[in-house]
């Protein structure tokens, strides 16, 4: 069983266009992350959701909207894309965020191009 | 302003060899420092970590080597093979409750190791 999957995995789409990228864990975890990780393959968090609620949010243009519906899912809505945006992003998991030391379990990637 | 520098970028290391993989830190709060193995098209998992009340830890192959005075930390694999090859990344953590850090990672730039058979 996978324990943290995203949808889709693959999202090609024109500048301008809203898209929407899907994560689940089945790990029992309290906390949800999305990373972005750029053509040279540094990777940034930019939100964190801890049991439905934001925890960490980086300096992250208002375009992207995180949701997190119960604990085990958290979506990334993206509003009018722009070129920049291509990466890869990467949702992860941990058990815990009220302390360091927590393994976070990552996603296999939405691999994002816009034209 | 990046945190936490990796280095080198990239590394070729022949069959048994040993790899080495640099980082450094600036921020003294971190307790907590990871390295994550990224296969290509994968997402990253973590291979060890460590917290700087020790100076080594050791895992199979895999070492991490940490001086908190110098603020470096490195990951020694030793008898490198073909199956290591892959991109690592450090990260580092702190706790800050008041703050915006909740024990996010801050990851270095990553080192893409190509060992040949």
């Amino acid at each position: 069983d996978t324990a943290v999957s995203q949808t889709p995995k693959y999202l090609v789409t024109q500048m301008g266009n809203d898209k929407s990228i899907k994560c689940e864990q089945n790990l029992g975890h309290d906390t949800m992350y999305w990373y972005k990780q750029d053509s040279k393959k540094f990777l940034k968090i930019m939100f964190s959701y801890n049991n439905k609620e934001l925890i960490i949010n980086e300096t992250v243009p208002n375009r992207f909207s995180p949701k997190s519906p119960d604990k085990a899912h958290l979506n990334l809505h993206i509003n009018s894309l722009e070129l920049g945006d291509s990466a890869v992003y990467f949702c992860a998991s941990s058990q815990l965020i009220y302390r360091t030391g927590e393994t976070q379990y990552f996603g296999p990637g939405t691999r994002l191009l816009v034209l | 302003q990046q945190q936490v520098k990796q280095s080198p970028q990239s590394l070729i290391v022949q069959k048994g060899g040993i790899s080495i993989i640099n980082c450094a830190y600036e921020n003294t709060a971190f307790d907590y420092f990871p390295w994550y193995q990224q296969f290509p098209g994968k997402g990253p998992a973590l291979l060890i970590a460590i917290r700087p009340d020790v100076s080594e830890k050791k895992e199979g192959r895999f070492t991490i080597s940490f001086n908190k005075s110098a603020k470096q930390f490195s990951l020694h694999i030793m008898d490198s093979q073909p199956g290591d090859s892959a991109t690592y990344f450090c990260a580092a953590s702190d706790f800050n409750a008041g703050g915006t850090s909740y024990g996010k990672l801050t990851f270095g730039q990553g080192t893409i190791l190509t060992v040949h058979p």
